[in-house]
């Protein structure tokens, strides 16, 4: 199992610039988040989503698009990038908790490392 | 909204020495985790708290979870320089059947030999 597979690694960008960060997962999870980190403010989410086929806004989600291809990717688009998005991206996985026995505990990838001039 | 907050922030420590890192949350939860970071790396799940009273240990980590007192902590015992790294916890909000995990600013530990 590889988990969950985010790609590009690492993306240099100008302003203004678009792109998409791709996320997929191959544990059959519901649930899909993306999530910024940056220095001394640990991880804030961005956008989640629940189930295939819904999205929502997270925490910060002004300048982010997302789209829940299907089961198992889930995107995250710059439209039109900005120095203040430079940061690590992580998407994450995990299974639903209510009514079942697992531990809700979030699978992360690899982290997407941006940055724009 | 939920404040989740860790200290201390920073913590140099020696080998052999003993520790606690604390996590304090502002609304109620019974669901805590704690997470891994080495440097560029991703995040590892070290520990997962489900109810009051929970206490998980691996190894010289061990967690707790007081949800009356909304704190978690995660102690080190006799620390070894493996265990350098930044940890993170992290509290649940369920919604709409998501876990939403809210993060602390993370605690980076450094142990000298």
């Amino acid at each position: 199992n590889a988990g969950v597979t985010q790609t590009p690694k690492f993306q240099v960008l100008k302003t203004g610039q678009s792109m998409t960060l791709q996320c997929a997962q191959d544990m059959n999870h519901n649930s899909m988040y993306w999530y910024r980190q940056d220095p001394g403010m640990g991880l804030r989410l961005i956008y989640y989503s629940a189930s295939e086929g819904t999205t929502d806004k997270g925490e910060v989600p002004n300048g982010y698009n997302v789209s829940r291809l299907n089961k198992r990717e889930f995107s995250l688009r710059l439209e039109s990038a900005a120095p203040s998005q430079t940061s690590v991206y992580f998407c994450a996985s995990s299974e639903v908790v209510a009514g079942g026995s697992n531990t809700g505990e979030l699978f992360f990838g690899e982290g997407s490392r941006l940055t724009v001039l | 909204e939920l404040k989740v907050e860790q200290n201390p922030l920073f913590l140099s420590m020696q080998e052999g020495k003993n520790y606690t890192i604390y996590c304090n949350y502002s609304t109620t939860s019974d669901r805590l985790y704690w997470y891994r970071q080495d440097p560029g790396k991703s995040l590892e799940s070290l520990f997962v708290l489900l109810s009051n009273g929970a206490v998980k240990q691996e190894g010289r980590l061990m967690a707790s979870l007081d949800t009356k007192a909304r704190l978690s902590t995660l102690h080190i015992t006799a620390a070894v320089h493996d265990l350098s790294a930044t940890y993170f916890c992290a509290v649940d909000l369920l919604i709409q059947g998501a876990q939403k995990l809210v993060f602390g600013q993370g605690t980076r530990l450094t142990i000298n030999p």
